[in-house]
């Protein structure tokens, strides 16, 4: 089956430029995770959504970054006003159930890479 | 807080030889542990993951990994390595579900580049 996409695959920005990011995760999975991907790094966590709500934010490195899940579905990690720094790939996770059960595991789509210019 | 050290950056093998990445964690508690492969351009795939139980994971693509708390490491191995599992490979850590966290999110070490002579 399907598994979680992202779009689109690559942006390019000029700094200052405002940006929109989209996640499809897996249908029917409840939870989903934003995770930024710094090079020669592991990904670092940014938020993380239950359905729609989001329950954890704390990752977001500023008030630039914003993030929604409406409909508790397809998500949407915004970033305004872009800088250099921000250049990343950004990865979206899916899980089928709530998040910390032992048998939860993340599936990861193939990310965006950021390039801000 | 929780961290992850990967203390190989780049590993080089032989293609048929065997294969272990180190990883050490830091934790409050017996976090669950996970390990995940990213190859070029494609998104992060899991290999296997410990929870509790038996110390010793089976994962896919014949990698097995031990948890061994008293070293705080949980290293991934694989006997004969083959060409196609040249990729990145990152350790990750979670909290365990009875700590009562708001999110349970991953943290991951920087990872380990493994290439792989022909």
């Amino acid at each position: 089956g399907a598994g979680v996409s992202q779009s689109p695959r690559y942006k390019v920005a000029k700094r200052g430029q405002d940006v929109a990011l989209r996640c499809d995760p897996i249908s029917g999975h409840v939870s989903l995770f934003w995770y930024q991907q710094a090079l020669g790094q592991g990904p670092e966590f940014l938020t993380y959504f239950q359905n729609e709500a989001q329950l954890d934010k704390s990752g977001l490195p500023s008030d630039r970054f914003f993030a929604e899940r409406p409909e508790g579905s397809v998500s949407t990690l915004k970033i305004q006003r872009t800088q250099q720094e921000d250049s990343a790939v950004y990865l979206c996770a899916s899980s089928p159930g709530l998040a910390g059960a032992s048998d939860n595991e993340q599936f990861f789509g193939p990310g965006t890479r950021l390039t801000v210019l | 807080a929780q961290s992850v050290t990967q203390p190989d950056i780049h590993i080089t093998v032989s293609e048929g030889a065997s294969l272990e990445l180190r990883c050490n964690y830091s934790y409050g508690a017996t976090p669950y542990l996970f390990w995940y492969v990213q190859s070029p351009g494609q998104g992060l795939q899991l290999l296997l993951k410990y929870f509790s139980g038996d110390t010793l994971v089976q994962g896919i693509k014949g990698f097995e990994a031990e948890f061994k708390r008293s070293q705080s490491s949980f290293n991934l191995r694989k006997p004969s390595v083959h060409w196609s599992d040249a990729a990145e490979y990152f350790c990750a850590v979670g909290p365990p579900a009875y700590s009562g966290a708001g999110s349970y999110q991953l943290t991951f070490g920087k990872g380990t580049k493994l290439s792989v002579i022909p």
